[in-house]
């Protein structure tokens, strides 16, 4: 079976880091783009940014460029979201999703990795 | 960075129904848009892609039409299980973006 598996809910004060996971399996992890997308609480979707495995090559949205590390290991089929020091607004709904051969429409989702920030 | 907005943001509907959402475009993107399919506390999941392609596994009562600008999402005799929030999403350039949603409720 395809899928992506992620990593669980985390709690975090702000100034901290965090760094999220992604697991992909029944698939070469390596020949799919991986994207992050952003969904805060009762709102929609946000694209953040997007890696290719194979040879991590990443692009970010404008929007995250610059506030989050998109990353990933081949060698155990991971794709990463981290953050070096968290605000209050990091707090969402994080997904990975695969990105079809085809376009950049995202077939196969994570179920998602619950980030709250508070102090 | 490439706009889409959804309408209707809400959208009241019957089982049986055939209901329609339309998604326009802040300039043309041909056909790289796809529709996504999200219940409450679940991942989005995948209807449609390069605007009227439907996703392996998604019923055929799921279509989708449009290009350049402007795209419509059609269900044609609404399930119980349908009643979700949908999304569109340009393909045509990056950074990638998302509609802002129709919740459909019954």
């Amino acid at each position: 079976e395809v899928q992506l598996v992620q990593s669980g809910a985390e709690v975090k004060k702000p100034g901290e880091s965090l760094k999220i996971s992604c697991k992909g399996s029944g698939y070469t992890f390596t020949s799919y783009w991986i994207a992050w997308v952003c969904q805060m609480p009762g709102k929609g979707l946000e694209w953040m940014g997007i890696i290719y495995p194979g040879d991590s090559d990443t692009r970010y949205s404008p929007s995250f460029q610059g506030q989050v590390t998109i990353s990933a290991d081949k060698s155990i089929s991971t794709a990463y979201l981290q953050w070096s020091s968290l605000r209050a607004s990091d707090s969402a709904m994080y997904y990975c999703a695969r990105r079809k051969v085809t376009d950049d429409s995202l077939d196969i989702w994570g179920q998602g990795t619950e980030v709250t920030v508070f102090s | 960075d490439i706009q889409l907005t959804q309408s209707p943001s809400f959208l009241s509907a019957s089982v049986g129904d055939r209901v329609t959402i339309t998604c326009r475009a802040s300039q043309g993107i041909s056909s790289y848009l796809a529709w996504y399919q999200q219940k409450p506390g679940k991942a989005p999941k995948l209807l449609i892609y390069a605007a009227s392609t439907l996703q392996s596994g998604v019923p055929s009562r799921f279509g989708g039409s449009g290009s350049g600008t402007e795209f419509t999402l059609t269900i044609s005799s609404l399930q119980p299980e349908d009643f979700a929030t949908y999304y569109c999403q340009q393909l045509n350039s990056y950074p990638i973006t998302f509609g802002q949603g129709t919740r459909l409720e019954i």
